[in-house]
């Protein structure tokens, strides 16, 4: 059973659209949820973390997350070519008796001009 | 702006060697990690370091690895036996304390396993 699901895309967007990332995950005991960011040939780069049921906003991105459903999103509202990386999702989920981040395989997104 | 950085870039080594990738995280930083990245497939968490002792590892880490602090300013992760599915780049990173989960990542260190 796949921890942390991502569709691997690509999604493609035009510049100025809303981009709709989606993450499933499996533990229901997972606490923490996080998108990172990776461009190619890079190190990932944590843009948002999200804790309880909710959106959650930070310019031009918003997580959501429905612990019932097991599933976080991200939306990056006017996407711009700059945006176009890799969208890791990760969670913390139990292993053993300390909870550990988890990531998916990332979402591909690239925004054309 | 302070960064963390990780030597050497790239690594090749052959199989059954031992390798010692090197960090030096942010100065005021007291949690360490590093993760793994096969070439294609997802990062995988290895291990977080706290107070010089091991905080969480996962399964991936293995009696084959270690990690050490052997001064105020490095982080290393030592693997003892290469083997070709060690070939990964393998990512460095810090927090400043408990309550943030904002970790800053090193650049990578490539690992070839030949």
């Amino acid at each position: 059973q796949k921890e942390v699901e991502q569709n691997s895309g690509p999604l493609s967007v035009p510049e100025g659209a809303i981009a709709s990332l989606n993450c499933t995950y499996s533990d229901r005991g997972s606490q923490s949820f996080f998108w990172y960011r990776q461009y190619s040939g890079k190190s990932p780069e944590l843009i948002m973390s999200i804790y309880s049921n909710g959106d959650k906003e930070d310019g031009r991105f918003t997580a959501q997350l429905n612990k019932a459903s097991q599933y976080v999103s991200l939306l990056i509202r006017d996407s711009q070519p700059s945006d176009s990386a890799t969208y890791l999702c990760a969670v913390r989920r139990r292993s053993g008796g300390s909870y550990i981040p988890t990531f998916g395989r990332g979402t591909s997104l690239i925004v054309h001009p | 702006e302070p960064e963390v950085t990780q030597t050497p870039s790239h690594q090749v080594t052959q199989m059954g060697q031992e390798v010692i990738l090197r960090c030096v995280p942010i100065s005021n930083h007291l949690y360490f990690y590093w993760y793994r990245q096969i070439l294609g497939q997802k990062v995988e968490f290895l291990v977080s370091f706290y107070n010089n002792e091991i905080s969480e590892k996962s399964e991936i880490f293995d009696d084959q690895f270690s990690v050490e602090r052997p001064d105020g300013s490095n982080f290393t992760l030592k693997i003892r036996s290469t083997k070709l599915e060690d070939s990964a780049m393998y990512f460095c990173a810090s927090k400043t304390g408990p309550d943030t989960d904002t970790q800053y990542f090193g650049p990578g260190t490539r690992l070839t396993v030949l």
